[in-house]
């Protein structure tokens, strides 16, 4: 199975600077046939479903604030806030769904400094 | 509306059974991959098993293969997943999401409000 590691597991960022969370997957996920990597994050706040935020590393989901994005390939990848917003505190996690079984990170816990 | 409202949920013994229900609507769910993830109470998240659209193809996660079976009904817009010798370990909320595979996107973007599974004596 493929791990999938977040750091860090939480961070504190002051309202208007930048956060970022990093992913490190055990094996790469990069297709070799279509040259995407199936990383994909998403955003979880209290008591509600997983939001997708972006998938394919990097092409952000429609509607998606372009404060969020995602970068990298192969085995590590991040995910940056540019501007933390208040409505951003919630968890953030990094999932893989190049092989069976899917996975996901343990999670980042974004709040406010 | 694009939606998913998953139910079935509740309390059952250690050992038990249980059949979790999706039921779609706003999107032709007979053309996605469909899929169950679950989350234990204060931890995160986790893949479970997923199915294509025409049931040809089923995948689970290694902890419940040959205890859970995932299924559908295109006719009824409905995902299934049938819970069986269950264990304390299998609480969790659970939801149903479908999974968009083109030749521009692949990947889980529609998501249930999730339905609470306790298994406790």
């Amino acid at each position: 199975d493929i791990v999938v590691t977040q750091s860090p597991d939480s961070l504190a960022v002051s309202l208007g600077e930048r956060a970022t969370i990093n992913c490190k997957s055990s094996q790469s996920v990069l297709s070799s046939s279509n040259n995407k990597d199936y990383v994909a994050w998403y955003q979880q706040k209290p008591g509600q479903p997983p939001k997708l935020l972006v998938y394919w590393a990097s092409t952000r989901e429609s509607g998606v604030p372009d404060r969020f994005s995602g970068s990298g390939s192969g085995t590590d990848f991040t995910l940056t806030i540019s501007s933390l917003q208040a409505e951003d505190v919630a968890v953030y996690y990094c999932h893989q769904y190049y092989t069976i079984p899917w996975t996901f990170g343990q999670g980042t816990k974004v709040g406010i400094k | 509306e694009v939606q998913l409202v998953e139910s079935g949920g509740g309390l059952v013994q250690p050992g038990g059974s249980l059949r979790l229900s999706c039921a779609a609507s706003g999107f032709t769910f007979g053309s996605y991959w469909m899929n169950w993830v679950r989350q234990a109470p204060g931890k995160g998240l986790e893949w479970v098993a997923n199915v294509k659209q025409d049931e040809s193809e089923k995948h689970y996660v290694a902890s419940v293969k040959g205890r859970f079976t995932i299924s559908r009904d295109n006719a009824k817009n409905t995902l299934y997943l049938q819970m069986n010798s269950l264990r304390a370990e299998d609480t969790a909320v659970y939801y149903c999401a479908r999974t968009m595979i083109t030749l521009t996107k692949f990947a889980s973007d529609v998501w249930g409000q999730g339905t609470m599974v306790s298994v406790s004596s």
